[in-house]
């Protein structure tokens, strides 16, 4: 079951924040999030496993809550090197099952 | 050590006509996996194996079929190729929690 990601779009003017929402319907042990440049392929950005840990990543950090099957990525003071389409992935046995995506575009 | 690639770039198909796509990886990997991208849809699983010789169904699997005889290289083929497999194909691989991607394979079927 794919995971729901919000909002589906976001513009932003460099140095300003944002957060990113992934949930699920079911009960999840862990959060990959990864990020897509135009034209190239997916690059992991972090994993969140159970326990609510929040991880870093440069100013890019998430967080993980279990009992809402939500889990959220902040981007503060933003960089142009941060527009991208951002994916959570949610844990599915073997493999992950990702959101649609989140396109994120920082201006000058 | 050239990590996940995939062979060809780019393909253009008419409708019926048969193609396999090649993913290699040098890390050692046992876990390999092939997705589909279309606009809005994001990633999409369509077939993962978890060590040679195995393999599995993911969300999307009809019409494709996968092959997984050595450890390094994961096939994807699709016998009778159809407009709706037009897409944007990756294969990846993954160590631990962390996937790491090919870097694509433009498919177009008329």
């Amino acid at each position: 079951q794919q995971p729901v990601q919000s909002p589906q779009a976001v513009i932003l003017r460099e140095g300003e924040d944002a957060v990113i929402n992934c949930s699920s319907s079911k009960a999840l042990y862990s959060v990959h999030w990864y990020r897509q440049k135009h034209g190239e392929a997916p690059v992991f950005l972090m994993i969140l496993l159970k326990g609510g840990e929040q991880k870093g990543h440069d100013k890019i950090s998430a967080s993980f809550n279990e009992k809402k099957q939500q889990s959220s990525l902040y981007l503060t003071a933003s960089q142009l090197s941060y527009s991208g389409t951002y994916f959570c992935g949610t844990d599915s046995g073997y493999a992950l099952n990702f959101g649609k995506g989140t396109s994120l575009l920082v201006t000058p | 050590n050239a990590g996940v690639t995939q062979t060809p770039k780019f393909r253009v198909l008419k409708t019926g006509q048969s193609m396999t796509l090649l993913c290699a990886q040098d890390m050692n990997h046992e876990y390999m996996y092939w997705y589909r991208q279309d606009p809005g849809m994001g990633l999409r699983l369509i077939h993962y194996s978890v060590g040679e010789g195995t393999t599995a169904k993911g969300e999307v699997p009809d019409g494709y079929n996968v092959s997984r005889l050595k450890k390094q290289n994961f096939l994807l083929g699709l016998e009778s190729a159809a407009p709706s497999q037009t897409s944007v194909y990756f294969c990846a691989s993954s160590y631990l929690n962390e996937q790491f991607f090919g870097p694509g394979t433009r498919l177009t079927v008329l």
